[in-house]
């Protein structure tokens, strides 16, 4: 059975502070790595797809890096609008999502 | 493009009811799938519908069912509802089945009281 473990579970960060995000998976025939940003009471954004380990993908302030275990998620200099929550999935053999618990994230100005 | 769009975005039922959800995927896409977003359980995988056969399922009862039109827009019911049952019902569509990016809805908010 796939496993998603993201943590921490809250982070709280200065506006500027970088930090990471982790997701710890465990999957059988991994077809891919997703990262997607929720805002309260949306739907998940799409942020990234890894596909393999050593694959780094880069958009504005983010950073998804992937190795055979974990994800990171770098966010450098923050801004109060990248508040929300990260959710991290993995894909298997089938089109099924197994998706970790998420890490709200707040920044403060 | 227009995004994958879910009706209706709100809906409240009594327990024992029974209740449709819609879902029309983005043009082009012609898999879909479902998801139940609750506090306690996070997100959980339902169904994928592709080219109107279901393909995969998660771990729900049989209450939970799902189908698919030639269109590809997607239906969801959910029968003898249950308060257990309330929550954010998201759909997500893809071009194809693995591995491809899914992208999803705004979602429905099913209250059951």
């Amino acid at each position: 059975e796939d496993q998603v473990t993201q943590s921490p579970e809250a982070l709280r960060l200065q506006e500027g502070e970088s930090s990471s995000l982790n997701c710890s998976y465990t999957v059988s025939g991994l077809r891919g790595l997703f990262w997607y940003r929720q805002d309260p009471g949306k739907g998940p954004e799409f942020l990234f797809t890894l596909y393999s380990a050593g694959e780094e993908k880069e958009k504005e302030r983010l950073k998804a890096t992937l190795t055979k275990k974990e994800s990171f998620l770098h966010i450098t200099a923050p801004k109060p609008e990248d508040s929300a929550t990260y959710l991290c999935a993995v894909q298997d053999a089938g089109n099924m999502l197994t998706f970790g618990g998420g890490t709200r994230l707040m920044v403060k100005p | 493009k227009a995004g994958v769009t879910q009706t209706p975005r709100y809906l409240i039922k009594t327990r024992g009811q029974q209740v449709t959800l819609s879902c029309s995927p983005i043009s082009g896409h012609r898999s879909v799938s479902w998801y139940q977003q609750t506090p306690g359980q996070g997100l959980q995988f339902l169904f994928e519908y592709f080219s109107e056969t279901q393909r995969n399922k998660g771990n729900f009862p049989g209450r939970f069912s799902g189908r698919q039109f030639s269109n590809s827009r997607s239906e969801m019911n959910v029968s003898t509802l249950e308060l257990g049952d309330s929550a954010l019902y998201l759909c997500a569509s893809s071009l194809s089945r693995a591995p491809d990016t899914q992208y999803f809805g705004p979602g429905t908010r099913l209250t059951v009281l």
